[in-house]
Order: C-alpha cells, then sequence, then structure tokens
C-alpha cells in the first residue's frame, strides 16, 4: 500500500518558518491533509486537500504538493505550535486513509 | 460546530470484544453527506484507520482489511451515535481509538479528510 514518509523531528526558533515535509511516491496527484496533535489531545485538522485551510485555523499555516513531496509551511511559529503534525491522504487504489509516521515540532 | 464526544471501557481482557460508543452533536449520524470513521493510535502501528459508516438511502459499512473479520461498526439514529465493535482482541489492540468525521461534499463526493475528531479513548488489552 502507499506510504508516507515524514522527518521524525524538526527544530525551530520562534518567529521562524517550520516547513515539515511528507514524502510519497508522485504524491502530488493526491489530496494531502495535514493534522496537529498536541500531547493528550486529539489531531486537529489545519490543512485540506493540499494548501486549504479549515475555518479558525491561522493564516500561519499553509501547505504545498509537488512531485514526490507535501509540505506543510508554519510561518511565525510560536511555542503554542509545538506538537506531532501528521500528512494523510487517500489511497484510491486500495480504498485506505493512508497517514504519515508523524513530526515532532520543537520550538527552541 | 460539531462535536463528537467517546465513552467505553479502558480496559479489555485478551479474547474479548473492544466496544465503544461516539455521540455525535451538531451533525446526523445519518446524514447524506458526511460518513462516520474509527481510528486508532499506538506507538507501533502510529495511526490506522479501522473503518466508517455511512447512509445514502441505506446504511453502508468499510473496513480496513487488517480488522476486517473482527470489526462492528453500527448507528444508532435514535441517539445519534455510532459504535465500534472490535472482537477477539489482543494486546496488539492496545490503543487510543478515536472517531471522526469524514465531512462530505455531497452525497456522492467525500472530502478524504477526518474533522472533527472525538477525545480518545484509551484501551489497554490485559488480563
Amino acid at each position: 500500500s502507499y506510504v508516507l514518509t515524514q522527518p521524525p523531528s524538526v527544530s525551530v526558533a520562534p518567529g521562524q518558518t517550520a516547513r515539515i515535509t511528507c514524502g510519497g511516491n508522485n504524491i502530488a496527484t493526491k489530496s494531502v491533509h495535514w493534522y496537529q496533535q498536541k500531547p493528550g489531545q486529539a489531531p486537529v485538522l489545519v490543512v485540506h486537500d493540499d494548501s486549504d485551510r479549515p475555518a479558525g485555523i491561522p493564516e500561519r499555516f499553509s501547505g504545498s504538493n509537488s512531485g514526490d513531496t507535501a509540505t506543510l509551511t508554519i510561518s511565525r511559529v510560536e511555542a503554542g505550535d509545538e506538537a506531532d503534525y501528521y500528512c494523510q491522504l487517500w489511497d484510491s487504489i486500495v480504498d485506505l486513509w493512508v497517514f504519515g509516521g508523524g513530526t515532532s515540532l520543537a520550538v527552541l | 460546530q460539531v462535536q463528537l464526544q467517546q465513552s467505553g471501557p479502558g480496559l479489555v481482557n485478551p479474547s474479548q470484544t473492544l466496544s465503544l460508543t461516539c455521540d455525535i452533536s451538531g451533525d446526523s449520524v445519518s446524514s447524506n453527506s458526511a460518513a462516520w470513521n474509527w481510528i486508532r493510535q499506538s506507538p507501533s502501528r502510529g495511526l490506522e484507520w479501522l473503518g466508517r459508516t455511512y447512509f445514502r438511502s441505506k446504511w453502508y459499512n468499510e473496513y480496513a482489511i487488517s480488522v476486517k473479520s473482527r470489526i462492528a461498526i453500527n448507528a444508532d439514529t435514535s441517539k445519534n451515535q455510532l459504535s465500534l465493535h472490535l472482537n477477539s482482541v489482543t494486546p496488539e489492540d492496545t490503543a487510543t481509538y478515536y472517531c471522526a468525521r469524514d465531512p462530505g461534499e455531497g452525497a456522492t463526493t467525500w472530502s478524504h479528510y477526518f474533522d472533527p475528531w472525538g477525545q480518545g479513548t484509551l484501551v489497554t488489552v490485559s488480563s
């Protein structure tokens, strides 16, 4: 089945830009969704369909998808952005929802 | 605002059945656009989609191959609630279980993402 690869961790200083990648074979042909999960909480959708933001999600969160890599970009990072981030897509070949392994964002 | 509230036991004996419920507010379990999913999360398996139920003139269920022989997802329209039953559990089924909505984009189009999620229920399989 389709595999999504994320770096285990990303570190960034407050106020800087964090970029979290999600790799997959020709991923640009699929719609990628991103979730934020803080400790002890359920995942929260922050970007859907590559680059759309749900209501209530700050404009600092944006997404892109090209080639074999989808990217979640968090601008002007704040301490409150520290969390695990997961990418997800639907594999139409096997009709299965697939998640990446997650990236832990540390705000230094 | 759609909210999902989960309930159920946090400890299940091996070989028994894991049963959880998810109360829905702000939407209907028999919505003609949404689908209602169960997803679990464990350190060893990460986030794993288990299955879903939805209503389009009749009820449909779809399950992940990994649990298809052991799982049942049901909807109770009188309580606006969905349930998960996973039988013959082993310690490998220990995980945090979430219900989640695929909002859908009409009767025939899925969103293929999950929003919102329930608060999660940590279920430990142990004697």
